[in-house]
């Protein structure tokens, strides 16, 4: 089925730096969404986006919907230790129902 | 306060055991979803229900089970047929429309031995 390319599957920062994430497929997207995850729990809603070229933030978070539909982007800006996490993309295909495509997640840790 | 709930937090079966897990809603969401999580994996689609009494398989249906009898509760039976049971499971819902914000619940570790 349907992929989206998360990578690397881990990522290490310092307490502080800025960190980009990106998502990307082969295919369009009408919809892109990006979760945290907590260990142990439930996946989080962080930002939702609609349009082809849309820059959402929520809060310290900034994400972009990629003007080819075929890929998204997250920032964190100034981490912080309760940053760590499993950020994971998601995505709605035309005609996929209501189904999401989902990728692999990344894994980020925040040095003190 | 709104929300999902997934019950209980951890559970554990014997191998050949049918087991049950809850999901129930108070958001008025009108489709449910079951994820199966793995270490290292993204989540894969089980069952789905965009209305009340009807469903759809998603990816990776064999073995498991659903009903969905009322709006609120789309309970999940993981059966003996399923061959690697043990897993993290998580529920979702959305609301009808063009939103497709899924929102979760805390999600059930289940342990099978």
């Amino acid at each position: 089925g349907q992929q989206l390319n998360q990578s690397p599957q881990s990522m290490f920062i310092q307490e502080g730096e800025d960190v980009s994430m990106n998502c990307t497929s082969s295919s369009i997207f009408n919809t892109w969404l990006w979760y945290k995850q907590d260990p142990g729990e439930g996946p989080v809603l962080l930002i939702a986006l609609y349009k082809a070229g849309e820059l959402t933030s929520n809060g310290r978070l900034t994400a972009q919907f990629g003007i080819t539909r075929k890929d998204s982007f997250l920032n964190i800006s100034a981490s912080i230790p309760s940053d760590v996490g499993i950020y994971f993309c998601a995505g709605h295909l035309t005609g996929a129902n209501s189904k999401l495509t989902f990728g692999k997640g990344i894994t980020l840790s925040v040095r003190p | 306060d709104g929300g999902i709930t997934q019950s209980p937090k951890y559970l554990f079966r014997k191998e050949g055991q049918n087991v049950t897990l809850s999901c129930e809603q108070n958001l008025n969401h009108d489709a449910m979803y079951w994820y199966r999580q793995d270490p290292g994996q993204g989540l894969r689609l089980i069952y789905y229900s965009q209305i009340v009494n009807d469903f759809q398989k998603g990816d990776i249906a064999e073995g498991y089970s659903v009903s969905r009898e009322k709006k609120e509760s789309f309970p999940l039976t993981v059966t003996s047929a399923q061959k690697n049971p043990t897993a993290f499971y998580l529920c979702a819902s959305r609301t009808a429309g063009s939103s497709y914000e899924q929102y979760f619940g805390p999600g059930t570790r289940l342990t099978v031995t």
